[in-house]
């Protein structure tokens, strides 16, 4: 069963422009929503996270919405530039106390963002 | 600072063969979760290990199993090898009590022949 669903799986954008990537989920436990950038040859690197108790966070060019009702997330790149191409996840997870979830990450199916300059 | 070391980085196995991975997690982390990720996927949840046990697995068969030792390093091993067990086989570490905070490593591909 596939818990976090994201879209688009690629995304073209020219150096200056948006660049935004959907995730929805589907498990209500979850409570901490990550986005981690993976170039090739390397593993995935954490770029952003947020808590459904914020509705927004942003961190330098990045943003994250967050719409709780509606179990969606996504990703803002601002001014994107050409060292952003690379392949971008959402994931979820939670974490439950002598329960059975240690905060394992339920990883989205990934979207190869290419910025051209 | 050290991340989280992985060996080898690339690996070629024939099928039926068994194979072992090894991780050394970031300096001060002390649980250790292994992840596949199947070309174009993204990372499927294997199992995490803490104080050397298994404490939680996804939904991946027996043949893979794992270990960690007192040092907090890790191994994780696939027996009767399939084609389909082809992936890059990524290790991420944490503080137990900071679950938030994985660090990966670059991970081993794995090719299965």
């Amino acid at each position: 069963q596939q818990q976090v669903k994201q879209s688009p799986q690629s995304l073209i954008v020219q150096k200056g422009g948006i660049s935004i990537i959907n995730c929805a989920y589907e498990n209500t436990a979850f409570d901490y929503f990550p986005w981690y950038q993976q170039f090739p040859g390397k593993g995935p690197a954490l770029l952003i996270a947020i808590r459904p108790d914020v509705s927004e966070k942003k961190e330098g060019r990045f943003t994250i919405s967050f719409n709780k009702s509606a179990k969606q997330f996504s990703l803002h790149i601002m001014d994107s530039q050409p060292g952003d191409s690379a392949t971008y996840f959402c994931a979820a997870s939670s974490f439950t106390a002598g329960g059975t979830s240690y905060g394992k990450l339920t990883f989205g199916q990934g979207t190869i963002l290419t910025v051209h300059p | 600072d050290a991340g989280v070391t992985q060996s080898p980085t690339h690996l070629i196995k024939t099928r039926g063969q068994q194979v072992t991975l090894r991780c050394s997690p970031k300096s001060g982390h002390d649980t250790v979760s292994w992840y596949q990720q199947a070309l174009g996927q993204g990372p499927q949840f294997i199992f995490q290990y803490y104080e050397e046990e298994e404490r939680q697995r996804g939904n991946f068969p027996d043949r893979f199993s794992g270990h960690q030792f007192p040092n907090y390093s890790s191994e994780l091993n696939v027996n009767a090898l399939l084609l389909g067990d082809s992936a890059l086989y990524l290790c991420a570490s944490s503080l137990a009590g900071q679950f938030y905070g994985y660090t990966f490593g670059s991970g081993t591909r794995l090719t299965v022949v």
